[in-house]
């Protein structure tokens, strides 16, 4: 089955900062997801983003399927970014969602 | 429109007992999958129903089941519980299709004494 692969597994930065969060994947992936999940445990949908470039204020995303893998920016990172950054990617045989370890991020007033 | 709903959000249980979980999706979607979540770990898929019908199913052991309603709505269950279940149980749903997005509810926190 398909692999998924995130890095760094933790980041730890000064508000205001710029990050880079990666994602790689073994296969050719139909869907690929980003996500950020809160320090009370809720989970966000941020983008839906199997190739491309898209923007939502301070975040980007892009992913090169043809070289697997996915790149999530956060720009002047707030406080409130903090928390754990997954991806996750839907294999071609099955509707399962392969889900990566996850990037920690804690972001420093 | 309403999001995903869990019930219960909080709830604690004795070992041996056993626990049932609800999730609600969202309307118009019928794919419902559930996750554990253990501190400081990833997600674990635990199944996932379509149509009433179990379509994935991860490695858990057979104490953990799992149902889906005519309505969408599902229930897992998790029997003889044991104080390494304790974890955030999160239910999401999606339309069917691939390549639509999962939207999660904000979970069930699990604490087996």
């Amino acid at each position: 089955g398909i692999q998924v692969e995130q890095s760094p597994p933790d980041l730890i930065l000064q508000e205001g900062a710029n990050s880079t969060l990666r994602c790689n994947f073994s296969d050719s992936v139909n869907n690929l997801q980003w996500f950020h999940q809160n320090p009370w445990g809720q989970l966000i949908n941020l983008f839906y983003i199997p190739s491309g470039t898209k923007q939502n204020g301070r975040l980007s995303a892009t992913t090169v399927a043809t070289e697997r893998y996915s790149l999530l920016y956060i720009s002047s990172s707030q406080t409130t970014d903090s928390g754990v950054y997954f991806c996750a990617v839907e294999e071609d045989s099955n509707y399962q969602l392969i889900w990566g370890a996850g990037t920690k991020l804690i972001i420093k007033p | 429109k309403a999001g995903v709903t869990q019930t219960p959000r909080y709830l604690i249980k004795t070992r041996g007992q056993q626990v049932t979980l609800s999730c609600s999706p969202i309307s118009g979607h019928r794919s419902v999958s559930w996750y554990q979540q253990t501190p400081g770990q990833g997600l674990q898929f635990l199944f996932e129903y379509f149509s009433e019908t179990q379509r994935n199913k991860g490695n858990f052991p057979g104490r953990f089941s799992g149902r889906q309603f005519s309505n969408s709505r599902s229930e897992m269950n998790v029997s003889t519980l044991e104080l390494g279940d304790s974890a955030l149980y999160l239910c999401a749903s999606r339309r069917e299709g691939r390549g639509n997005t999962i939207y999660f509810g904000e979970g069930s926190w699990l604490t087996v004494v």
